[in-house]
């Protein structure tokens, strides 16, 4: 079936890394993208991968993709308090020819 | 110079009410759509319009009534609203199919039925 699955929650200390994990069931899947939420505002996509990539980075950010394992990750690296948002993870369907997203993954800085 | 604008922001209307959201797109998109996002924050997707035809219509009520009146406008009107339709809505864009580009999307809607 059409599943993205993601933690719902994740709490790190200012300066740390952040990693927020995504798992995915269509293999077909051809692009994996991150977007993150603000409060009160729209998706903003961060970043995405194409199928065929392991990874992608983008100053603070890497994206590592397991294909086997249908598997995505997101690393913030030196995590800052404006990366306080709801970071999802949504995958191609090409069955159905659209984007499904994750429950989203709720990310707090402590300081 | 908004990229995906999508009007009102708020809207509080009573039960029963038939309430439209506008949304437009300056990006030279051919494909929007219409997703809702519950309390919870999960998103679904509602709609889905290629060059003004409809491409993808999940399970929504009839009361729901997508219309494009050409390919940088999508509006969503809502009949006879009820407490369940309280969620944000989000208009979004992108250029060809969903399988191939990344979706840009508006600022939401947040609908309150009272």
């Amino acid at each position: 079936g059409e599943d993205v699955e993601q933690s719902l929650f994740l709490s790190v200390r200012e300066g740390d890394s952040s990693v927020i994990n995504c798992t995915y069931t269509d293999s077909s899947s051809t692009y994996l993208y991150w977007y993150k939420q603000e409060p009160g505002a729209g998706l903003q996509l961060l970043t995405y991968i194409f199928s065929n990539m392991d990874m992608k980075q983008d100053q603070r950010l890497t994206v590592l993709l397991n294909k086997k394992d249908k598997h995505l990750s997101l690393r913030i690296a030196d995590t800052q308090t404006g990366d306080s948002a709801i970071y999802f993870c949504a995958a191609t369907y090409s069955s159905a020819s659209k984007i499904i997203f994750g429950s989203g993954t709720r990310l707090s800085i402590r300081p | 110079d908004t990229a995906v604008s999508q009007t009102p922001k708020y809207l509080v209307t009573q039960m029963g009410n038939d309430k439209s959201i506008k949304c437009e797109q300056n990006l030279g998109h051919d494909t929007m759509y219409w997703y809702k996002q519950d309390s919870k924050k999960f998103l679904k997707i509602m709609f889905s319009y290629n060059n003004k035809e409809l491409i993808i219509n999940e399970t929504v009520p009839n009361r729901f009534s997508p219309k494009s009146p050409d390919k940088a406008h999508l509006n969503l009107h809502i009949n006879s609203l009820e407490l369940g339709d309280s969620a944000v809505y989000f208009c979004a864009s992108s250029q060809g199919s969903q399988s191939q580009s990344p979706l840009h999307f508006g600022n939401g809607t947040r609908l309150t039925v009272t």
